[in-house]
């Protein structure tokens, strides 16, 4: 079964500090593996996108890394602002049919920045 | 360039009653995906539409159906309406066939309310 698992569930950090969120997955064919930050009652907004090859990516403070050996990512958050009090959701996206991809959604951390 | 529009915003219904969410995709964008979020967790895929066609589906009873029109926008239907089909519905639109580097965008969503 396709499957995303994140963890912690939630994190509660000072502004200024450094965090990172983890993501397992068990999902075939894998595609590639986004992060998205999510405000609340709002739609998903992308922060990075990584194919098989690569092992990480930069967007900004945000850094994903993946190991695909070990169906494993992580997303590092550096200097932390206010702004970033959001959940952030792994998702995974399978091989599907006619060219397109089915997305796998973690549950997701939610994240607090405390002034 | 406009990005994924879902209307309407918000929605209260009453349990039995039947309902039809609508979304227009990024501009370019040919795939339409329809996502369910309960409140504190993760989207859960319903369907995806590609050339007019229910193309993949995820776990959900009949009362979930959909459509695309011929310039892709889309639309969910719900029939039947249970007070656990309350609600956030997310859109995501894509192009087929681009491979990893071209990402989901993802609607603002409606919040559905059945009473």
């Amino acid at each position: 079964k396709n499957q995303v698992e994140q963890s912690p569930q939630s994190l509660i950090i000072l502004e200024g500090k450094n965090c990172t969120l983890q993501c397992n997955y068990t999902v075939s064919p894998f595609s590639n593996l986004r992060w998205y930050k999510q405000d609340t009652g709002r739609g998903p907004v992308s922060l990075t996108i990584m194919t098989f090859s690569e092992n990480t990516k930069s967007n900004g403070r945000y850094t994903a890394t993946l190991d695909a050996d070990t169906k494993q990512s992580s997303l590092h958050i550096t200097a932390s602002q206010l702004s970033d009090s959001a959940s952030y959701i792994c998702v995974v996206s399978a091989k599907g049919s006619y060219n397109t991809d089915k997305l796998i959604f973690g549950t997701g951390t939610r994240l607090q920045v405390f002034p | 360039d406009a990005g994924v529009t879902q209307s309407p915003t918000h929605l209260i219904k009453t349990r039995g009653q039947q309902v039809t969410l609508r979304c227009s995709p990024k501009s370019g964008h040919d795939t339409v995906s329809w996502y369910q979020q309960a409140l504190g967790q993760g989207p859960q895929f319903i369907f995806q539409y590609y050339e007019e066609e229910e193309r993949q589906r995820g776990n959900f009873p009949d009362r979930f159906s959909g459509h695309q029109f011929p310039n892709y926008s889309s639309e969910l239907n719900v029939n039947a309406l249970l007070l656990g089909d309350s609600a956030l519905y997310l859109c995501a639109s894509s192009l087929a066939g681009t491979g990893a580097n071209y990402g989901y965008t993802f609607g603002s969503g409606t919040r559905l309310t059945v009473v």
